[in-house]
């Protein structure tokens, strides 16, 4: 079964900084992309970044309202995935969900997320 | 970037009634477009992909159509677990971005 983990949230004053993680199983997780989505409370769904693969050198993406600030990393012998968040904003607090890309370029698999706060 | 624009963005429908929602994209996109469905206090759920190809798992009740700027997304005979918020999202073009979202709700 493909399982996404993610851990790491919690409170964290502006201009700090905090790293998620997650952790995939029951699947190959050298041969996918990953991506990250927030979800602030009582709004929709926002697109944070990408990871691709070895094969497309670990490039990445990200949304510009996090281009800077937030760097996504990988450990494939771990099975990882990471969200390194810095100089946050009272705007990044959110659910940050881990998501496989499938094969389809769909996002296939879901973790149950991880709320971060950030407030003074 | 582009836009996705979801009408309506709230919807009360009965048990059994079939609905659909529309999806409307700021400029074209082919067909990378996907649905989503999200119940409160859970993660989303991937629907359908590529616009019309239904996840694995995923019950023929939901079908997918369009291409370029225009899609929906139809539930038919509705049921309780149906009620949820649906969102469209867009791949053709970094940064990915999602639709507002409906929000279905039990009439």
């Amino acid at each position: 079964e493909v399982q996404v983990v993610e851990s790491g949230g919690g409170l964290v004053q502006p201009g700090g900084s905090l790293r998620l993680s997650c952790a995939a199983s029951g699947f190959t997780f050298s041969d996918h992309y990953m991506d990250w989505v927030r979800q602030a409370p009582g709004k929709g769904l926002e697109w944070v970044g990408r990871i691709r693969k070895k094969a497309n050198s670990y490039t990445t993406e990200y949304a510009a309202s996090v281009k800077g600030r937030f760097t996504i990393s990988r450990d494939d012998s771990k099975n990882s995935l990471y969200l390194q968040m810095n100089s946050l904003k009272t705007e990044d607090t959110a659910v940050y969900y881990c998501v496989r890309v499938g094969s389809k370029c769909d996002l296939d698999h879901w973790g149950q997320g991880t709320l971060v706060t950030v407030s003074s | 970037d582009i836009q996705m624009t979801q009408s309506p963005s709230s919807l009360s429908a009965s048990v059994g009634d079939r609905v659909t929602i529309t999806c409307r994209a700021s400029q074209g996109i082919n067909n990378n477009l996907a649905w989503f469905q999200q119940k409160p206090g859970k993660a989303p759920k991937s629907l359908i992909y590529a616009a019309s190809s239904l996840q694995s798992g995923v019950p023929s009740k939901f079908s997918g159509s369009g291409s370029g700027t225009d899609f929906t997304l139809t539930i038919s005979s509705l049921q309780p677990e149906d009620f949820a918020t649906y969102y469209c999202q867009q791949y053709k073009i970094y940064p990915i971005t999602f639709g507002q979202g409906t929000r279905l709700e039990i009439k």
